[in-house]
C-alpha cells in the first residue's frame, strides 16, 4: 500500500507555456499533499501544502499565481507551472499524507517526481 | 526560524559502519524523519523518531535527543547500494509541514 504516482515523469516545454503535473494517491486517501522542488544536488524545498477542498498554503517566496495548485479530491492534486521560464527547470516531487486509520498518519509518501525542463 | 544541519558529504568503506548526524532548531517538534534518496529518484522513508532514544530497523538505526536538537542515522554493514543522499527532516509544531536538511551524500567505496 501507500503508492503515490506522478504524471508526467519528464516534460520538456518551451518558455512561456504552462505545464500541469498530477499527483495521485493510488491506494489511500490523502487530505494533505505537499509539493516540493529540488535542484541538482540540493535538498527538497517545500513549495506549498495542498489540502483537499481548500486553497493551498504557499511557502514564503513561492508565487501562488505562477504555481497553481488544485486539490480537487482526496486522491488527486495538481500543480500547474504557468508561463514557465528556464529557471523553473527542476525536479518537482509531491507527497501525500494518509487519512488516519490503516497507514501511519505521521508519514508522507512520495511520488516518483517530475523532471521539468524549460527551453 | 527553522534550521537543520547535516554534513554535506561522507565516505565510508563497504562493510563498515557510518553515522550521519543531524542537528535542528525548529519552532515546535512533531517528529524527526530520515529518508534515503538515490540520484534522480524520490526519497524513501527510513525511520521516524518522536521520543528520545534509539530506533532500530535492520541495518539502519536512528537516534533522537530532543533536548539537544540532535539526531543521527547509523548504517551498519554498509553495502555499495547504500551510496545515496540521506535527508533529515523535521515536522514542525505548527501545521504539518516538513522541513528538510541539506542532505548528506554518502559514498560507499569497495
Amino acid at each position: 500500500g501507500a503508492v503515490v504516482s506522478q504524471h508526467p515523469s519528464r516534460v520538456i516545454c518551451k518558455s512561456g507555456t504552462s505545464v500541469k503535473i498530477e499527483c495521485r494517491s493510488l491506494d489511500f486517501q490523502a487530505t494533505t499533499m505537499f509539493w516540493y522542488r529540488q535542484f541538482p544536488k540540493k535538498s527538497l524545498m517545500l513549495m506549498a501544502t495542498s489540502n483537499e477542498g481548500s486553497k493551498a498554503t504557499y511557502e514564503q517566496g513561492v508565487e501562488k499565481d505562477k504555481f497553481l495548485i488544485n486539490h480537487a479530491s482526496l486522491t488527486l492534486s495538481t500543480l500547474t507551472v504557468t508561463s514557465a521560464h528556464p529557471e523553473d527547470s527542476s525536479f518537482y516531487i509531491c507527497s501525500a499524507m494518509p487519512l488516519a486509520g490503516g497507514l501511519p498518519s505521521y508519514e508522507q509518501y512520495f511520488g516518483p517526481g517530475t523532471r521539468l525542463t524549460v527551453t | 526560524g527553522q534550521n537543520i544541519d547535516q554534513p554535506t558529504e561522507m565516505t565510508a568503506t563497504e562493510g563498515a559502519i557510518v553515522q550521519i548526524n543531524c542537528t535542528y532548531q525548529t519552532s515546535g517538534f512533531n517528529g524527526l524523519f530520515w529518508y534515503q534518496q538515490h540520484a534522480g529518484e524520490a526519497p524513501t522513508f527510513l525511520s521516524y523518531n518522536v521520543l528520545d532514544g534509539l530506533e532500530e530497523k535492520g541495518r539502519f538505526s536512528s537516534f533522537l535527543s530532543r533536548s539537544k536538537g540532535y539526531s543521527y542515522l547509523l548504517l551498519k554493514e554498509l553495502q555499495m547500494k547504500d551510496s545515496a543522499s540521506y535527508l533529515c527532516a523535521v515536522r514542525g509544531g505548527q501545521g504539518q509541514n516538513f522541513v528538510f536538511g541539506p542532505g548528506t551524500r554518502l559514498s560507499v567505496l569497495p
